[in-house]
């Protein structure tokens, strides 16, 4: 079946303008994650979705971030104001249940000139 | 004491031979620990998961030691498609928030 795909693949954007960007899980996969990944580093936990609820936000910087699931599915991260070391690799993860093997998507590269 | 430690390396072998990465974790309530691939400018993938004490297979054996809070992984007969960087999983006890090593990064040479 599909995988999980993230949209867009690439984004540049300028330094202060607001970025979306979508991520859509395996179907039937309740749980999402997302994370942000630097060049040399592992992920970085930033917000995980039981359903259509943040369980759990802690990983989310500062409040320039945000995430929505509204129908349990799709998933968008949204970055207002967006400063240089907001440049990365986003990546979206799902998993039924919740902590089992996790699928990720390809990523999103953002990079904030 | 870093959540979840790995040495970045890099690691670099020769086809055919045996090479064992150590992940030491800081949260003595993790019960599930996983084993991630993540070659250059890909998104990880799921290499082996470990809930006991280990688990195997084929040419992988991922072992769990809980006194010392670490888990390893051994390649046996190294390949050169086995050049990746190799990421330790540790879920923080008690919830579902997974904490990433840095990898550690494997290279097999002819």
């Amino acid at each position: 079946g599909a995988g999980v795909s993230q949209t867009p693949s690439n984004k540049v954007t300028e330094k202060g303008k607001y970025v979306e960007l979508r991520c859509d899980p395996i179907s039937g996969h309740t749980a999402l994650y997302w994370y942000r990944q630097s060049l040399g580093q592992g992920p970085e936990f930033l917000i995980y979705f039981q359903g259509t609820g943040a369980a759990d936000d802690s990983g989310l910087p500062n409040d320039r971030f945000f995430a929505v699931r509204p129908e349990g599915s799709v998933s968008t991260l949204k970055i207002q104001r967006t400063e240089r070391g907001d440049s990365a690799v986003y990546l979206c993860a799902s998993s039924s249940p919740p902590l089992h093997e996790q699928y990720f998507g390809p990523g999103t590269r953002l990079t904030v000139t | 004491r870093k959540e979840v430690e790995q040495d970045p390396g890099p690691f670099n072998v020769p086809e055919g031979a045996t090479v064992a990465f150590n992940c030491t974790y800081s949260n003595s309530a993790s019960q599930s620990f996983f084993w991630y691939r993540q070659d250059c400018r890909k998104e990880p993938k799921l290499l082996m998961s470990v809930y006991s004490s280990g688990n195997e297979d084929g040419r992988f054996t991922a072992q769990l030691n809980r006194a010392s809070q670490y888990i390893s992984l051994l390649i046996r007969d190294s390949k050169l498609s086995d050049s990746a960087t190799y990421l330790c999983v540790v879920p923080s006890g008690g919830s579902y928030i997974p904490t990433f090593g840095r990898g550690t990064s494997l290279i097999v040479h002819p």
